[in-house]
């Protein structure tokens, strides 16, 4: 059964304090991993896809690594403005199957 | 484009009650899902569909129903609604293809079963 696994739950950061979320994922064969941005009371948006072991994308602050076991989101310098929950997703096999997602980690960024 | 839209916003219904969301998209996406988000819980597939006119489970259809008679459209019903439904409910789609690719979603619907 494929399973995603998000750490840490919350996570309340000083702004400019770096630091990194957790998604570690075992799943029959990856076809993509996503992570998305959730504010309350709306629905999650879109970073990034990462496709397989060893890539990496930047999105302003945000920078999201992947191996064969976890993928990591990387928040340099957060801002307030950052705070928001962040989801991990994965999707596995060879066609469109249904995202796994991970409970996510809720992040705080105090000013 | 809208995007993926959402009807209605807020519902508060009796146990017992029945009611359809409506899910709309007009990006010519493929595929649609109904998810449900509960505190701590993280999004739980309810049920999807793959292309107009087909629908299948995910992984806490029961109590709910679907349809997909338009591609643009995907509806979701409770028949007898329970208070374990109070939820708070996405629906997303996609474009589909042959690498992953992203979903879409709308911006929720908070239902509450009293």
């Amino acid at each position: 059964e494929d399973q995603v696994t998000q750490s840490p739950e919350a996570l309340r950061l000083q702004e400019g304090e770096s630091s990194s979320l957790n998604c570690s994922y075992t799943v029959s064969g990856l076809r993509g991993l996503f992570w998305y941005r959730q504010d309350p009371g709306k629905g999650p948006e879109f970073l990034f896809t990462l496709y397989s072991a060893g890539e990496e994308k930047e999105k302003e602050r945000l920078k999201a690594t992947l191996t064969k076991k976890e993928s990591f989101l990387h928040i340099t310098a957060p801002k307030p403005e950052d705070s928001a929950t962040y989801l991990c997703a994965v999707q596995a096999g060879s066609g469109n199957t249904p995202l796994v997602f991970g409970k996510g980690t809720r992040l705080s960024v105090i000013a | 484009n809208a995007g993926v839209t959402q009807t209605p916003k807020f519902r508060v219904l009796k146990t017992g009650q029945s009611m359809t969301l409506l899910c709309a998209q007009d990006m010519n996406h493929e595929y649609m899902y109904w998810y449900r988000q509960d505190p701590g819980m993280g999004l739980r597939l309810i049920h999807y569909s793959v292309g107009e006119g087909t629908t299948a489970k995910g992984e806490v259809p029961d109590g709910y129903n679907v349809s997909r008679l338009k591609k643009q459209n995907f509806l979701l019903g409770l028949e007898s609604a329970a208070p374990s439904q109070t939820s708070v409910y996405f629906c997303a789609s996609l474009f589909g293809g042959r690498s992953a690719s992203k979903q879409y979603f709308g911006p929720g619907t908070r239902l509450t079963v009293t």
